[in-house]
C-alpha cells in the first residue's frame, strides 16, 4: 500500500456542484494531515489542516477517519477559480517528513 | 515581500555542468526543503534543514548537496547534471518539521 494514495481524476463538474475527494493513507500513527492546492506550473499552496473532529473553511470542509485511515475534502458550490489539482498531504512512518499525494485533479466549468 | 523566494526561475543547462538554486525564507521559519516535482507531477521530498542541521536526506543522488549558511536560507548544488535530472524543483519552509509548508515558485530545470 502506498503511503498516501488518491484518486487522480479528473474530476469535471459544472459550476455549482459538491464534489468529493478522498485520500487513503498508511501509517496509522499519522499526526499531520493537509489539503494543499496546486494550480497549473505553480507551487503548491496550503488549503486547509485536517483535525480530528474535522473543520470547515467557506465552502470546504475536511474530514479525517482514523479508523479506515482517510481524509476527504468536501466542495460545495463550485466555482471556476476552483479548478486545481488538490494535494493529500500525510506524515510519513518516521515522523520526519510530509508525504505528498499524486494529487486529483478538478476543472469546473461553466 | 516574497516569503519564500528562490532563484532562478528557468534554469537550461547541458548535460555534464555544475548548478546551484537559492532559496530564501523571510518568515523565520526554523524548517527549510528542497522538493523535486517530476514529469508525472510526483512531488517528493529530498532534503530538510533544521537549525543548519540536515535531517532528512532520502535516497538522491550524491550529486545533490543542500547548502544552508543561516537559518533563512537553503541553496541546493547539483553537480554533473543528467537528462533526469530535469524538472521542478520546489524550496519550502516550515516552522516545525510537520507543520504546514510554504513554497517558493518553483524553479524549472531543463538539461540538454
Amino acid at each position: 500500500r502506498k503511503e498516501v494514495e488518491q484518486d487522480p481524476g479528473p474530476f469535471n463538474v459544472p459550476e455549482g456542484a459538491t464534489v468529493a475527494f478522498n485520500c487513503t493513507y498508511s501509517n496509522s500513527a499519522s499526526q499531520s494531515f493537509f489539503w494543499y492546492r496546486q494550480d497549473c506550473r505553480k507551487e503548491p499552496k496550503l488549503l486547509m489542516s485536517v483535525y480530528s473532529s474535522g473543520n470547515e473553511d467557506g465552502r470546504f470542509t475536511a474530514q479525517l477517519n482514523r479508523a479506515s485511515q482517510y481524509i476527504s475534502l468536501l466542495i460545495r458550490d463550485s466555482k471556476l477559480s476552483d479548478s486545481a489539482t488538490y494535494l493529500c498531504v500525510v506524515n510519513d512512518q518516521a515522523g520526519t517528513a510530509l508525504i505528498f499525494g499524486k494529487g486529483t485533479t478538478l476543472s469546473v466549468s461553466s | 515581500d516574497t516569503a519564500v523566494s528562490q532563484t532562478p526561475k528557468y534554469l537550461v543547462t547541458q548535460m555534464g555542468n555544475d548548478k546551484s538554486i537559492k532559496c530564501e525564507q523571510n518568515l523565520g521559519h526554523d524548517t527549510m526543503y528542497w522538493y523535486k516535482q517530476d514529469s508525472k507531477k510526483f512531488l517528493k521530498i529530498m532534503f530538510s534543514y533544521n537549525n543548519k542541521e540536515l535531517i532528512i536526506n532520502e535516497t538522491v543522488p550524491n550529486r545533490f548537496s543542500p547548502k544552508s549558511p543561516d537559518k533563512a536560507h537553503l541553496n541546493l548544488h547539483i553537480n554533473s547534471l543528467e537528462l533526469g535530472d530535469s524538472a521542478v524543483y520546489f524550496c519550502a519552509s516550515s516552522q516545525e518539521l510537520l507543520s504546514s509548508h510554504t513554497f517558493g515558485s518553483g524553479t524549472r530545470l531543463t538539461v540538454v
